[in-house]
């Protein structure tokens, strides 16, 4: 299976920058498409879908999410942090199955 | 408007089965897949299987081959899980989510149910 290696946590000011990584444990992207997905899960919650395919913004996702990143290097940047952002933050690839999580990255308010 | 609805919390014995719902509403259900994934509180998310809903078609995670059986019921756009042989280490809230195309991202989850398997 594909591992997905995340920091477990990251504390960042409110108006601040917050880039959060990813790195797969093999290349994730076929061709010119980049199978890495980024989730948003607050507690007692289920997940929510912010980017899929690296880049692309998922419906009714502020613009101030944004992701790169190819091959086995993935970034979610949120600018600015919000109070509504304070959650944790899972990166997910579809490249080979089973499609597998990272650990999930906790972002907290310094 | 998309939405997935699971059914409610289970308390189960050790070596029942359960069977989990997850009725959905507001798209086409039978051109979309429906995967199933576990997570223990406090730990990631692990995806436990997929299946088509046009053809039943399924795939599973090595991991939870015979523990874990999908099918789907296109007249009620709904789909389900059986959980068999429950061990404690079956406790967890269990999600169900869409994808609608082969890339696999899960763009609406279900509100997920917590499943405690006790004696």
């Amino acid at each position: 299976d594909i591992v997905l290696t995340q920091s477990p946590a990251l504390a960042v000011s409110l108006g601040q920058r917050a880039t959060i990584s990813c790195r797969a444990s093999q290349s994730v992207s076929i061709s010119r498409y980049n199978l890495m997905h980024w989730y948003q899960q607050k507690p007692g919650q289920q997940p929510k879908l912010l980017i899929y395919r690296a880049s692309n913004l998922a419906s009714g996702i502020p613009a101030r999410f944004s992701g790169s990143g190819s091959g086995t290097d993935f970034t979610l940047t949120i600018n600015p942090v919000q109070a509504d952002d304070i959650a944790t933050y899972y990166c997910q690839q579809s490249r080979e199955s089973p499609p597998t999580f990272g650990a999930g990255t906790k972002l907290e308010l310094k | 408007q998309v939405k997935l609805q699971q059914s409610g919390a289970e308390l189960v014995k050790p070596g029942a089965s359960v069977k989990l719902s997850c009725k959905t509403s507001g798209y086409t259900f039978s051109t979309s897949y429906m995967s199933w994934f576990k997570q223990i509180p406090g730990q990631s998310i692990e995806w436990i299987g997929m299946i088509y809903a046009g053809d039943g078609g399924t795939g599973y995670n090595q991991k939870f081959k015979g523990k874990a059986t999908l099918t789907v019921d296109t007249s009620s756009s709904t789909a389900y899980m059986d959980l068999s042989s429950l061990t404690t280490e079956d406790s967890a809230v269990y999600f169900c989510a869409r994808s609608i195309t082969t890339w696999h991202y899960f763009d609406y989850w279900g509100q997920g149910v917590m499943v405690t398997v006790s004696s």
